[in-house]
Parts: C-alpha cells; sequence; structure tokens
C-alpha cells in the first residue's frame, strides 16, 4: 500500500503550458505539503495545508496554486510554465498530535522538465 | 526566523568507518529535530528523529545527539555500508512555526568500497 502517491511521476512540457500534479495520502493524516528540489537538491517548502486550510504559502509564484478537495488530497496547479519551474516537486503527509510535530511521508516526487 | 545550516555538504568515507554530519540551528524555540535519507529517485524518508527533551537517541548504527545550549545537534552512522550512501538532510521545527520544517541543505554521503 503506497502511503503518499503523485502522479505523474514524469512531466515533460513546453513553457506557457498550465500543468498539474495531483497527491493523495491514505494514511489518515490532517496536514499535507508540497515541495520543490532544485538541482543542487535543496528542499524548499511552497504549501501547507491543515484540514484543507492553507497554513503555509511561501513566496512562491501565484502561477503555483494548490488545491485541496479534502484532507486526503493535495494537488498542484501551475500556470504559464518556465524554465525555472523545472525541477522535482515533492509531495509529502504529517500528523500534528499532541501539539507536536511528528514524521512527514514524502511521495515518490514528480520530475518536471520545462522545454 | 529558524535558521539551519548543514555541514559537509559532500562527506566521503570508507565503508565500515564512522560518518558524522553536523547541523546548527537558530531559534530557541525548536523542539523537534527529525534526520531524513533520500536515495536517488526517492523522496526523503525519516531515519531518526529526537526531541528537545533528550540529548541523545540511538537506533542500531544510527545516533543523533542534540546540544541545546550550543543550538546543534548531530548525526552518527557507524559501520557504514554501501547502502548508507544517500543524500541526508536535518531539519528543525516546533509547533507555533505553522507545521513547518526548516531544512538543511543536504549531505551527499558516499561510502567507498
Amino acid at each position: 500500500d503506497t502511503a503518499v502517491s503523485q502522479t505523474p511521476k514524469y512531466l515533460v512540457t513546453q513553457m506557457g503550458n498550465d500543468k498539474s500534479i495531483k497527491c493523495e495520502q491514505n494514511l489518515g493524516h490532517d496536514t499535507m505539503y508540497w515541495y520543490k528540489q532544485d538541482s543542487k537538491k535543496f528542499l524548499k517548502i511552497m504549501f501547507s495545508y491543515n484540514n484543507k486550510e492553507l497554513i503555509i504559502n511561501e513566496t512562491v509564484p501565484n502561477r503555483f496554486s494548490p488545491k485541496s478537495p479534502d484532507k486526503a488530497h493535495l494537488n498542484l496547479h501551475i500556470n504559464s510554465l518556465e524554465l525555472g519551474d523545472s525541477a522535482v516537486y515533492f509531495c509529502a503527509s504529517s500528523q500534528v498530535a499532541g501539539g507536536l510535530l511528528d514524521t512527514q511521508y514524502f511521495g515518490p516526487g514528480t520530475r518536471l522538465t520545462v522545454l | 526566523g529558524e535558521n539551519v545550516e548543514q555541514h559537509p555538504s559532500t562527506l566521503s568515507v570508507q565503508e565500515g568507518d564512522s560518518a558524522v554530519i553536523k547541523c546548527t540551528y537558530s531559534d530557541s524555540a525548536s523542539n523537534y529535530f527529525p534526520w531524513y535519507k533520500q536515495e536517488l529517485g526517492k523522496g526523503p524518508q525519516l531515519i531518526i528523529d529526537i526531541r528537545s527533551n533528550v540529548g541523545e537517541k540511538k537506533d542500531q548504527r544510527i545516533a543523533v545527539t542534540l546540544n541545546k545550549t550550543a543550538k546543534h545537534f548531530s548525526l552518527h552512522i557507524t559501520e557504514t555500508q554501501p547502502e548508507d550512501s544517500a543524500v541526508y538532510f536535518c531539519a528543525a521545527g516546533y509547533m507555533d512555526s505553522n507545521y513547518q520544517l526548516i531544512w538543511g541543505a543536504g549531505t551527499k554521503l558516499i561510502i567507498k568500497p
């Protein structure tokens, strides 16, 4: 059973296009995240949702729009793709219980290549 | 805000030797310090974590130490094996940080046969 799944695994597209990445977790967690990992492996938080409510919205171009239809899903839509958007995007989830941060479970990643 | 620095960026050790990766953090409110391992082509995976009420934690060949006064924590891997080759990330966070972890830049660990 896959805990955190993402689709697609690979995404190759042209500049200017609009694309979406889907994420689902079957762990029953309340909190979900989107990260961007560049070629130097640096992990940058983009968004965080807790119980479908946006908690973190880092300095990310407004071309990126997350959507959480329910606690188990957090999708990422990107408009007008640019070359600099090429990266690996990771979805993650965690359960914040008893006022304590806990393990984040990551999906396998989506490698986005913008040509 | 919190800032986490991680060193070294690359670490090459002989198989069987020990490896140590160090991180420092800036916000004394941080109370949760996980370490993640990322293998090639996969997402990061938690290998060990420590909370601020504990100074050391061990799990087989892996240990983490925390010095709250100096605001640094370290990952120790003993008897390294080829499968330990990966990128390792440290992170720091606390509940009021909107559930967010602040991540180190990562250390690429290379185990030489």
